[in-house]
């Protein structure tokens, strides 16, 4: 069964840099057959789609934030990570790293989410 | 991109059927056989519960469907349990260009 973890700081000040890490068990990262993706959700709101990692690197964003986002991938740890810079309170969310199928696009297996706060 | 646009509150009582509609445009539900639907009870993870349109995960009940005619897709659940009240969001492929991918904003339903 395969599980997806997130991890990082709870609390970012403002303009700097939120940072999260989702590491996977239970299958490879390096699987050819998924993508790894980033998935946020504000209190009470909907969900928004960050972007997405293959095990070979090449990535994929949503525009609206591209010009922030770098998601990476560690095969030898079996992670993929996000950062997001010069964030505002308007990053706070619930964020969730999901497993993409490839050439699929739906989202089979989440993390349970981390809530990330921009506050000073 | 756009949000897909669903209506913001359904519901139905225990037995009956409802359906919860996800409107886009010709460049994401209307070109794609790519929409998903996710289930998400307060505080927990959404949950794959349609690919493909109309296709099931291993595991969710029949009595969950999708459809999809132009621009909009459909979600339908039958035999409606209380276990289904929840927030339900719909999700395309929204083109090449950016490989992008998009939600609908989201449908509460509540079990009366």
């Amino acid at each position: 069964q395969v599980q997806l973890q997130e991890s990082g700081p709870g609390l970012v000040k403002p303009s700097q840099t939120l940072s999260l890490t989702c590491t996977v068990s239970g299958g490879s990262i390096s699987s050819g057959s998924y993508y790894w993706s980033w998935i946020r959700q504000p209190a009470g709101k909907g969900l928004e789609w960050i972007g997405r990692i293959y095990t070979s690197g090449s990535t994929n964003y949503n525009p609206s934030l591209k010009s922030r986002v770098t998601i990476s991938v560690d095969t030898s740890k079996n992670q993929f990570s996000l950062k997001l810079s010069s964030v505002t309170a308007a990053d706070t969310a619930v964020y969730y790293c999901a497993r993409e199928r490839v050439r699929l696009v739906h989202f089979d297996y989440w993390g349970q989410g981390t809530l990330v706060t921009v506050s000073s | 991109q756009s949000a897909l646009t669903q209506p913001a509150s359904v519901s139905g009582s225990p037995g009956q059927s409802i359906t919860i509609s996800c409107t886009g445009t010709s460049s994401d539900v209307g070109s794609y056989n790519l929409v998903s639907w996710y289930q998400q009870h307060p505080g927990k993870a959404p949950k794959l519960m349609i690919y493909e349109v109309s296709k099931r995960p291993s595991g969710v009940s029949n009595r969950f469907s999708g459809s999809k005619s132009g621009n909009t897709a459909s979600l339908t659940i039958s035999g409606l349990q209380a276990e289904d009240e929840a927030d339900y969001y719909c999700c395309s492929y929204a083109g090449s260009s950016t490989f992008e991918v998009v939600f609908g904003g989201g449908t509460k339903l509540t079990v009366l």
